[in-house]
């Protein structure tokens, strides 16, 4: 079945530093890939997503990248600031139907941005 | 437009005894999926309810079961429990549709923390 990897597990920047966090996945045929932001106490939320036929979606300050071949996606975040502070889950989505549940996620990253 | 509920917030069971949990989803959404989150462990799959059927199943015991009723909402049990099932559980609900969009976005309800003392 499908499995997950993130890294790395925290992640600490000063303000304005951009921030990487990297993921892999097992399954080939995984076709979704979406990013959750969880503040401490909250629900996660979906902050930027991407689908196995594009290579790179941007919004704003936030980007995600896919490699497909070599089964690899990144979210990467400028001009940080300390309210994006939060745990980051990756996630990978197999087509409905399949073995597994829609979205297998990674453990996490607490990223942390110092004032 | 409402969110997905899930009831309650906070549980605190005994050791042994069972617990139900409730998630309401958006409406119009079909697709309800339960994740269990520990620290470390970030978010486990437990399993998936599309049209009051179990499309999909992760890697947990029988003591964990779920049903979804014909408006879409869902329910979780788990019996016999045990200290290692405290945990938040999350339930997530979607479009769910099989048709070309796949995968659409997962909405997240807040949680139902249990504690297993």
């Amino acid at each position: 079945g499908e499995n997950v990897e993130q890294h790395p597990s925290t992640l600490s920047v000063q303000e304005g530093d951009s921030a990487v966090i990297k993921c892999t996945y097992s399954d080939s045929a995984s076709n979704y890939f979406p990013w959750y932001k969880q503040e401490l106490g909250k629900r996660p939320q979906l902050i930027i997503d991407i689908r196995s036929n594009v290579g790179e979606k941007k919004d704003q300050r936030i980007a995600v990248t896919l490699n497909k071949t070599a089964k690899h996606f990144s979210l990467h975040i400028t001009e940080t600031q300390p309210e994006d502070s939060a745990v980051y889950f990756c996630a990978a989505g197999l087509p409905y139907g399949g073995s597994q549940g829609n979205l297998i996620f990674g453990k996490g990253t607490k990223l942390s941005v110092k004032p | 437009k409402a969110g997905v509920t899930q009831t309650p917030r906070y549980l605190i069971k005994t050791r042994g005894q069972q617990v139900t949990l409730s998630c309401s989803p958006i409406s119009g959404h079909r697709s309800v999926s339960w994740y269990q989150q520990t620290p470390g462990q970030g978010l486990q799959f437990l399993f998936e309810y599309f049209s009051e059927t179990q499309r999909n199943k992760g890697n947990f015991p029988g003591r964990f079961s779920g049903r979804q009723f014909s408006n879409s909402r869902s329910e979780m049990n788990v019996s016999t429990l045990e200290l290692g099932d405290s945990a938040l559980y999350l339930c997530a609900s979607s479009l769910g549709d099989r048709g070309p969009l796949m995968n659409t976005e997962a909405f997240f309800g807040q949680g139902t923390r249990l504690t297993v003392v």
